[in-house]
């Protein structure tokens, strides 16, 4: 079964500065997808990134970006001149493909809260 | 974010009752699905429906019994629970189930508290 790990409850960053939250996976399965969400105090949860396995080339979004190694099973988050709004619980995901599998699989970890001090 | 909506957003039962949770979602999406949230615990996928038909249940127990009537429209009807099932419930949308349309939307949740 495959499993999403992240093993940072809690990170703080100081405004403008650079931010690495890390995530693991285990998996078999060689073509895969992986997310991270940002879930603000009682707000509602959205998308940051996303990454196809298949590509080598790290998925970037503005100020975020991602450190895929494949290999290593490893998935980490960038986020660049952090603002007081990137604070929030962040989730890394793990989606298999539901095609080749026959089950669908949506997998979240256990959520790194970040907080941004001014 | 009023792309999909949860009522209520806070909810108090009993173990002997039944109660529903609702979900709606304005974005025209084909699938909705069901999460669990509880704290320090990853978020769990509950159900997934995708043109109202259930393509995923992973192993839920039966006191949890959804219902999609439309593609809108998304319920959790809730019986017999018990104290370990207070958590936040989350609603979430997507375009279809297939990776390059199956970001999840996700509603505010509703806050379960079983006494």
């Amino acid at each position: 079964a495959q499993t999403v790990t992240q093993s940072q409850p809690e990170m703080s960053v100081q405004e403008a500065e650079t931010v690495t939250l890390s995530c693991t996976y285990d998996t078999s399965e060689s073509d895969y997808y992986l997310f991270w969400y940002k879930q603000p105090p009682s707000r509602q949860m959205i998308l940051v990134i996303r990454q196809e396995a298949y590509k080598q080339q790290n998925a970037t979004e503005n100020r975020f970006s991602v450190n895929f190694q494949k290999a290593a099973k490893s998935f980490s988050l960038k986020i660049s001149d952090s603002q007081l709004g990137d604070a929030a619980m962040y989730f890394c995901a793990y989606r298999s493909s539901a095609i080749t599998s026959g089950t669908y699989k949506y997998i979240f970890g256990t959520g790194t809260r970040l907080k941004v001090l001014a | 974010e009023t792309g999909v909506t949860q009522t209520p957003r806070h909810l108090v039962m009993g173990m002997t009752n039944k109660k529903s949770l609702k979900c709606e979602q304005h974005l025209g999406h084909n699938a909705m699905y069901w999460y669990k949230q509880s704290a320090k615990k990853p978020l769990e996928l509950m159900f997934v429906y995708s043109l109202e038909e259930r393509v995923e249940n992973n192993s839920v127990p039966s006191r949890f019994s959804p219902e999609c009537p439309n593609s809108s429209h998304l319920f959790l009807h809730l019986h017999t629970l018990q104290p370990e099932d207070s958590a936040l419930y989350l609603c979430a949308s997507s375009q279809d189930t297939g990776y390059f349309t199956d970001t999840q939307y996700f509603g505010p949740g509703t806050r379960l508290t079983v006494l």
